[in-house]
């Protein structure tokens, strides 16, 4: 079965650390880009961080930068996200998506998408 | 890095048809043909319905359609039925290398 399953979320004081993971199964993960998109309780999309197939392509948005590191391991097809210096407002439902388009690191839509896991930052 | 704008809510009654708006600049729409359009139901993970402005995914109904004219995207439903109430987003790469999402638009079938 083609899917994502997240998990790693949690309950975080702000300040401090966590990571998520993304395992992916049913395709051939070292061909496809993959992303980070969250969404906070109640709102909209916002897109956290991609990677290309061999990590050579890397972005954040403005929010993330400098705090979150996004990376993936194609042996263990899975996808990671260190998310440091956690804030309040980084609290929301993390997804991993796999992009359309494979073998291409052009913009690409986000075509399989995980559960989400839930991550909270509060004292 | 300013969200894409859209409507905030729309409704049509089954059959109608119905285009969100999604609105942007010369720096993503306005540059870029990787716009994309997600469903989202209450609950669920987003659903890819349109990509590249105009193409549709296998599985994807032929209802759904997606076009491009200057910073302005749109998703056109026609034949309204039902399970089309949902959250429509909108996305599109922008020349800061990064993704934009749409602030949503809430589809409410009467």
């Amino acid at each position: 079965e083609v899917q994502l399953v997240e998990s790693g979320g949690g309950l975080v004081q702000p300040g401090r650390s966590l990571r998520l993971s993304c395992a992916a199964s049913g395709f051939r993960f070292d061909d496809y880009a993959m992303h980070w998109v969250r969404q906070a309780p109640g709102k909209g999309l916002e897109w956290v961080s991609g990677i290309n197939w061999n990590s050579a392509n890397i972005d954040y948005a403005d929010s993330v930068k400098g705090r979150f590191t996004i990376s993936r391991d194609n042996v263990k097809n899975s996808l990671y996200l260190q998310m440091n210096s956690l804030r309040a407002e980084d609290t929301a439902l993390y997804y991993c998506a796999k992009v359309y388009w494979g073998s291409t690191s052009r913009p690409n839509g986000f075509a399989l998408w995980g559960q989400g896991t839930m991550v909270t930052v509060s004292s | 890095q300013s969200a894409l704008t859209q409507p905030a809510s729309m409704s049509g009654s089954p059959g109608q048809s119905i285009t969100i708006s999604c609105s942007g600049t010369s720096s993503d729409i306005g540059y870029y043909n990787y716009v994309s359009w997600y469903q989202q139901h209450p609950g669920k993970a987003p659903k890819l319905m349109i990509l590249d402005v105009t193409y549709r995914p296998s599985g994807v109904s032929h209802r759904f359609s997606g076009s491009k004219s200057d910073n302005t995207a749109s998703l056109t439903i026609s034949g309204l039925q039902a399970e089309d109430e949902a959250i429509y987003y909108c996305s599109s790469y922008s020349s800061s290398n990064t993704y934009v999402l749409g602030t949503g638009t809430k589809v409410t079938v009467l």
